[in-house]
């Protein structure tokens, strides 16, 4: 059973364009972080997310908590080839570890 | 450099051989985990090691498979009679605690059985 369900799973655009990457789950989380993993490198945290409707910006990066602490979004405006990568939603309960999603495989084509 | 690091980075064995995989984790930081990454796929979570507490193993495939975390800090992932299924990138975290709180990622170990 996979807990937090990324959508979509594979994702090719052109430079410039705009994307949401999605991270749902039934579960309510205490927290999300959103990673960034580059090919042959382990990931990268980007953010993490704490309360439900949180908006954080992180340059062309916008990601939201969901009200009720379910869900998570990630919004690349204006997309640039160093945004390739794999992107990998992670949610946490309390003192529990860490559960990954399955991640979205971002390509942007120059 | 202060990161995890791992090593072997590659590391190419045949078929009923036993492996060993080693991890560093950052200095001071109580939590370790072992994952396992299939062709570019998500993570999948082996092993937990949190201080001096009992390791959380309940992601481990099988009984090939056991890690240690030797004075709360080096860690070895053991497969025993490798078979080629477990070929995949093996990545290992460290944080300063359980939960949510950031792990650390080494650039982990590509294991290929042939």
């Amino acid at each position: 059973t996979q807990l937090l369900e990324q959508s979509p799973q594979f994702l090719s655009i052109q430079e410039g364009e705009n994307l949401t990457v999605y991270c749902n789950s039934s579960s309510v989380f205490s927290s999300l972080q959103w990673y960034r993993q580059e090919p042959g490198e382990g990931p990268v945290l980007l953010v993490t997310v704490v309360t439900g409707g949180e908006v954080k910006k992180l340059k062309r990066l916008t990601f939201q908590f969901g009200d009720a602490r379910k869900d998570s979004s990630l919004h690349i405006t204006a997309a640039q080839p160093g945004d390739t990568g794999l992107y990998l939603c992670a949610g946490a309960k309390g003192a529990q570890k860490l559960v990954f999603g399955q991640g979205t495989r971002l390509t942007i084509n120059p | 450099g202060a990161g995890v690091s791992q090593s072997p980075s590659n590391k190419v064995t045949e078929k009923g051989k036993d492996v060993e995989l080693r991890c560093d984790p950052i200095s001071g930081h109580t939590a370790l985990y072992w994952y396992r990454q299939s062709l570019g796929q998500g993570l999948e979570f082996l092993i937990y090691f949190q201080g001096n507490s009992a390791p959380d193993k309940s992601g481990l495939p099988s009984d090939r498979f056991s890690a240690e975390r030797t004075g709360g800090s080096v860690s070895t992932l053991t497969i025993q009679r490798t078979q080629q299924e477990d070929s995949a990138v093996y990545l290992c975290a460290s944080s300063i605690g359980q939960g949510a709180y950031e792990q650390y990622f080494g650039p982990g170990t590509r294991l290929t059985v042939t």
